[in-house]
């Protein structure tokens, strides 16, 4: 079966910190990758996307991620966080045709400390 | 709009009651989405609308659970005899082409 899987809950940095959240993804075939970021009252916004080519890819707010077919992993990264980086975020997976679902983990909620 | 646009932004109802959620899309979409986010949990695919091919209703959890769209117009997604398990924020989202999907800010609906 289809499924994402974000394995921390919950994550506590400082702020100026590095970041990374993780994602493991089962999937049939190549999946489309995306990762999501909602705070506080506020709708979902993309960060990045994965489609094909190079497997890192550049996001908004200094957001990477890399794509790991080996390790069907597409880890978040970030260098270093920023206080209004607190929120959750969402990992998702769709396929390549017309009809691209969304399935997505849990979600993982980002905590910072000054 | 320049975005999605989902109203109410919020609805509170009583167990048994039908509710109806709108979703406008963004202009020239023709691809469109509803999805739900339980409390602790993630978000569930519910239906896809493409132009006007035959939707994929897949994700509907029931029978109570219907959405309607006419072409690339607006989306209705209607629960009939809410039950406290549907209480929610349902989202929707809209895309062409290769792009991500742009979503809305949902509607939370609460069931009491």
């Amino acid at each position: 079966a289809q499924s994402v899987t974000q394995p921390d809950i919950h994550i506590t940095v400082s702020e100026g910190a590095s970041l990374e959240l993780r994602c493991n993804y089962s999937y049939g075939a190549t999946p489309y990758l995306f990762w999501y970021v909602q705070s506080p009252g506020q709708g979902l916004q993309l960060l990045l996307k994965y489609f094909s080519g190079d497997t890192l890819v550049q996001g908004i707010k200094g957001f990477e991620a890399e794509f790991k077919r080996s390790q069907s992993s597409f880890n978040l990264r970030k260098p270093s966080v920023h206080w209004s980086d607190a929120a959750e975020y969402f990992c998702a997976v769709s396929n390549a045709g017309n009809n691209r679902k969304l399935i997505w983990g849990l979600g993982t909620s980002l905590a910072v400390n000054p | 709009g320049a975005g999605v646009s989902q109203s109410p932004s919020n609805k509170v109802t009583e167990k048994g009651k039908d509710v109806e959620l709108r979703c406008d899309p963004i202009s020239g979409h023709t691809a469109l989405y509803w999805y739900r986010q339980r409390l602790g949990q993630g978000l569930e695919f519910l239906i896809y609308f493409q132009g006007n091919s035959a939707p994929d209703k897949s994700g509907l959890p029931s029978d109570r659970f219907s959405a309607e769209r006419t072409g690339e117009s607006v989306s209705t997604l209607t629960i009939q005899r809410t039950q406290q398990e549907d209480s929610a924020v349902y989202l929707c989202a809209s895309t062409k082409g290769n792009q991500p999907q742009h979503f809305g800010d949902g509607t939370r609906l609460s069931i009491l």
